[in-house]
């Protein structure tokens, strides 16, 4: 699996829009981008995926970098519900195996 | 639509004594995969496996752990003699039929069973 980076933690005030980085410099050109969430005591959670443009569906959407080393996780406005640690994963393809790394540990203010 | 199960939730053992986990794929999914979260890290893939058969058991402790998923029935993690290093969340996913052409990784996630090794 190519390897990603992420902050440790952010922050969001509840109802503005939250961006996740993730930087990804190893990418191959065969590699998909994937998000999963973990919300507290639950198993993880499919986010979005993507490979070379930008994606949006009902949860978020992803914006990938021309060059494809950075990926960023967007949601549009954040809820208390979205407190979560996010984790930015590129498995290659036809990969079943998912690293998680430590992720984004994201908090959401009231 | 019932998601992916797994049962019990929260089980306590003691030390040298077996645990057993049970998960229920998603109807229609016929692939498994289990993984292990320690506290405090990211989860950790164990193995996969489809009905009747062990595709890959790479990150699977060689010894006391063993996995099955039979014709009939959930599928099974099970831990023999467990020591307090077993202490984790396990967490079980599921994927639908892969074609030769897949390339979504996307696997659904249970609640996992969190084990406490006394």
């Amino acid at each position: 699996d190519a390897k990603t980076t992420q902050p440790n933690s952010m922050e969001s005030n509840e109802e503005e829009p939250v961006h996740l980085p993730c930087n990804h410099s190893t990418i191959s050109g065969t590699d998909y981008i994937h998000w999963y969430r973990q919300l507290p005591s639950q198993g993880p959670e499919y986010v979005i995926h993507g490979l070379t443009s930008n994606v949006n569906n009902r949860m978020a959407s992803l914006a990938i970098a021309e060059d494809r080393k950075s990926s960023t996780l967007i949601l549009h406005r954040a809820t208390l519900r979205d407190a979560a640690v996010y984790y930015c994963i590129l498995p290659g393809a036809g990969s079943y195996q998912l690293t998680f790394g430590k992720g984004t540990k994201l908090s959401v203010i009231p | 639509n019932a998601g992916v199960m797994q049962n019990p939730r929260h089980l306590v053992r003691r030390r040298g004594q077996e645990a057993r986990l049970r998960c229920s794929p998603m109807k229609g999914h016929s692939h498994v995969y289990w993984y292990r979260q320690l506290p405090e890290e990211g989860l950790k893939f164990m193995v996969y496996l489809q009905k009747e058969n062990i595709i890959d058991e790479s990150g699977m402790p060689k010894e006391r752990f063993s996995a099955e998923f039979p014709k009939e029935g959930p599928s099974i993690l099970r831990i023999q003699q467990v020591v307090r290093g077993d202490s984790a969340a396990y967490f079980c996913a599921s994927s639908p039929f892969r074609g030769a052409a897949w390339t979504l990784n996307e696997q659904f996630f249970g609640p996992g069973t969190r084990l406490t090794v006394l």
